[in-house]
């Protein structure tokens, strides 16, 4: 079957860090551009981070920069997205996403989401 | 970064009706290679997005074909030829020809 699974959420205090993990499955995971997106409690959506299929290019939006840390693990058809210094506003659902069909040097839009993972930052 | 704007932000409709939604962009999406990187999605209550359309028009695999997307430039519209119940939810649009990707603040449908 074809899936993202994510894990890793919780809750977390203010300052503190948190890695997420994305496993895919049922896809050529290596082949594939992988991004990070985040929805908070009542809103929309928004972009996190990207990550090149085998070139390793990241990409971030400047509300997580220097902050969030995306990697993936091809061997183990996982994505990660390391978070540092997080902040209430970070508070979301995380979703891993795949991108349909850039490869190398672009991120183009999402056909297959993961059903997220929830982060809460509070003290 | 590229404001995506979406109306209305919400929109009743009769089943069986048609429905339409609006969505620009603050700059072009055209890129010079040709094509328009503006795309559709929906989530329906408690679930994750689905892509509807990608490039404008281009209903992705599985999607019905009351589904169509037409527009070009900074100017889209998302029609739904005839509603049904089960397409209730939250439709965003979404702009990939420049990062950061950002999307529309969405439009939410519900049935009369």
């Amino acid at each position: 079957e074809v899936q993202l699974l994510e894990s890793g959420g919780g809750l977390v205090q203010p300052g503190g860090s948190l890695r997420l993990s994305c496993a895919a499955s049922g896809f050529t995971f290596s082949n594939s551009v992988m991004s990070w997106v985040r929805q908070a409690p009542g809103k929309g959506l928004e972009w996190v981070s990207g990550i090149g299929a085998r070139d390793g290019n990241t990409y971030y939006a400047d509300s997580v920069k220097g902050r969030f840390t995306i990697s993936r693990d091809n061997s183990k058809n996982t994505l990660y997205v390391q978070m540092n210094s997080l902040r209430a506003e970070d508070t979301a659902l995380y979703y891993c996403a795949k991108h349909r069909n850039c490869v190398s040097g672009c991120l183009d839009e999402f056909d297959l989401w993961g059903q997220g993972t929830g982060v809460i930052v509070s003290s | 970064d590229i404001v995506m704007t979406q109306t209305p932000l919400s929109l009743s409709v009769t089943p069986g009706q048609p429905a339409s939604i609006s969505c620009k962009s603050s700059q072009s999406l055209l890129h010079s290679n040709g094509k328009t990187y503006l795309h559709w999605y929906l989530q329906k209550p408690g679930q994750s997005p689905q892509l509807l359309i990608y490039e404008v028009s281009n209903r992705f695999s599985g999607v019905p074909d009351r589904f169509s997307g037409s527009g070009s430039g900074t100017d889209f519209t998302l029609i739904i030829s005839r509603v049904e119940a089960e397409d209730v939810g939250v439709y965003y649009c979404m702009q990939a020809i420049h990062l950061p990707l950002t999307f529309g603040p969405g439009t939410k449908v519900d049935i009369k």
